[in-house]
């Protein structure tokens, strides 16, 4: 079966410096990975998708992945952190050929601070 | 154009009770998706809609049911509340044979 690990459950940067929130999928066959944001008592948002296409995956917000097939890694980056990225992000997978079932990670908490 | 949209925002039920939540999908999707997310926790797959029938399950008892309408909205029963049903309950809707999946504001159901 198909899963996500998300390593680190908080993570803590300051303001301008770079944010990195670590993923690492388990699957078979090829997925397909996404990073969403969740905001204080919200739903969550997509952030940016991989679907085998490009392996660098721009997002909104600034925010880029890389898929690496050899590491089975789908960490998130942003190069200068903002306050208002202060919030949970979690990632999932799904594997292709299924009834399209998101499978998510714990979340990772990321705080900023001045 | 709307996004997906939740009903109720906030529920209090108390145990042993039964619930009813509501989901209408964004304007053009036909697949309804319903998770439950406890508190510090991921959300969790509960099962999927698709053309008024349920195509996929996940690991929840029968407790848990649903329906999907012709217009594509869909409900979620939770019958016999236990306590740690508490959670937030995220619809997510989407477009067959696509997988990109658009969540809604979520109904944050407290069971006493």
């Amino acid at each position: 079966a198909q899963s996500v690990t998300q390593l680190g459950s908080h993570v803590s940067v300051s303001e301008g410096a770079l944010v990195l929130l670590r993923c690492n999928y388990s699957s078979s066959v090829p997925p397909y990975l996404f990073w969403y944001v969740q905001y204080p008592n919200q739903g969550l948002q997509l952030l940016l998708k991989y679907t085998s296409a490009a392996t660098l995956v721009k997002g909104i917000n600034g925010f880029e992945a890389e898929f690496k097939k050899s590491e089975t890694s789908f960490h998130l980056t942003k190069p200068s952190a903002h306050m208002s990225d202060a919030a949970e992000y979690f990632c999932a997978v799904i594997v292709t050929g299924t009834a399209s079932k998101l499978t998510f990670g714990t979340g990772t908490r990321l705080q900023v601070t001045l | 154009d709307a996004g997906v949209t939740q009903s109720p925002t906030h529920l209090i039920k108390t145990r042993g009770q039964q619930v009813t939540l509501r989901c209408s999908p964004k304007s053009g999707h036909d697949t309804v998706s319903w998770y439950q997310q406890a508190l510090g926790q991921g959300p969790q797959f509960i099962f999927q809609y698709y053309e008024e029938e349920e195509r996929q399950r996940g690991n929840f008892p029968d407790r848990f049911s649903g329906h999907q309408f012709p217009n594509y909205s869909s409900e979620l029963n939770v019958n016999a509340l236990l306590l740690g049903d508490s959670a937030l309950y995220l619809c997510a809707s989407s477009l067959a044979g696509h997988y990109e999946q658009y969540f809604g504001p979520g109904t944050r159901l407290t069971v006493t």
